[in-house]
């Protein structure tokens, strides 16, 4: 059974497009991230949500909207894309931090592409 | 703000030698978890080891072990007996213990294993 599930693998698109990306965690797990891997492989987070809340909310673009429905999902949406954009974006989960020794687990990966 | 840093962007190593791969990071706190993350051609983000900053003792696991330096902020991870299923990238990643706090990763290394 997939931990971190993403969909789609890969999305490809023009300019201007809006497009979401959907993640999910069968866990149980109350922390979910979003982190964006660039061209050079360069790691960095961009949101987490604890139980739905918004916990950490890096300097992004606010094309990139993140949204829990539950804490089993947080889907990313962004708005306007542009060929910045292009990369690869990593979903996360793991138990509530507090003070706690937890690891992460990851998605497999959305490549996008953007034209 | 903490860093982490990895100096070797590349390495290869011959397959059945042991390669140790480099990361330092920078932080005024005393208490934090450390880690070692693998990426495969898969693209898949894989826990490799992991470290709590007030354990004296090595975490190993398997063919995988870590040389903490605690008061140099030293973190590597040494592979033993290095098999091809091995060549990746790693990402070395610090984490306070402060709740909610973020993942910080290296820049990463890719690791070729050598037939």
């Amino acid at each position: 059974d997939t931990a971190v599930s993403q969909t789609p693998k890969y999305l490809v698109t023009q300019m201007g497009n809006d497009k979401s990306i959907k993640c999910e965690q069968n866990l149980g797990h109350d922390t979910m991230y979003w982190y964006k891997q660039d061209s050079k492989k360069f790691l960095k987070i961009m949101f987490s949500y604890n139980n739905k809340e918004l916990i950490i909310n890096e300097t992004v673009p606010n094309r990139f909207s993140p949204k829990s429905p539950d804490k089993a999902h947080l889907n990313l949406h962004i708005n306007s894309l542009e060929l910045g954009d292009s990369a690869v974006y990593f979903c996360a989960s793991s138990q509530d931090p507090t003070g706690a020794f937890y690891e992460q687990y990851f998605g497999p990966g959305t490549r996008l592409t953007v034209t | 703000a903490q860093t982490v840093t990895q100096s070797q962007p590349e390495m290869s190593v011959q397959e059945a030698e042991t390669v140790t791969l480099s990361c330092t990071y920078d932080t005024s706190e005393s208490d934090y978890y450390l880690f070692w993350y693998k990426q495969p051609p898969s693209r898949q983000m894989i826990l490799v080891i992991r470290q709590e900053a007030y354990k004296q003792q090595n975490a190993t696991e398997n063919r995988f072990s870590v040389n903490f330096q605690k008061a140099a902020k030293s973190f590597s991870l040494k592979i033993s007996d290095s098999q091809l299923g091995d060549a990746a990238m790693y990402f070395c990643a610090y984490r306070s213990a402060a709740r909610d706090d973020k993942i910080i990763f290296g820049k990463g290394t890719r690791l070729h294993i050598l037939p």
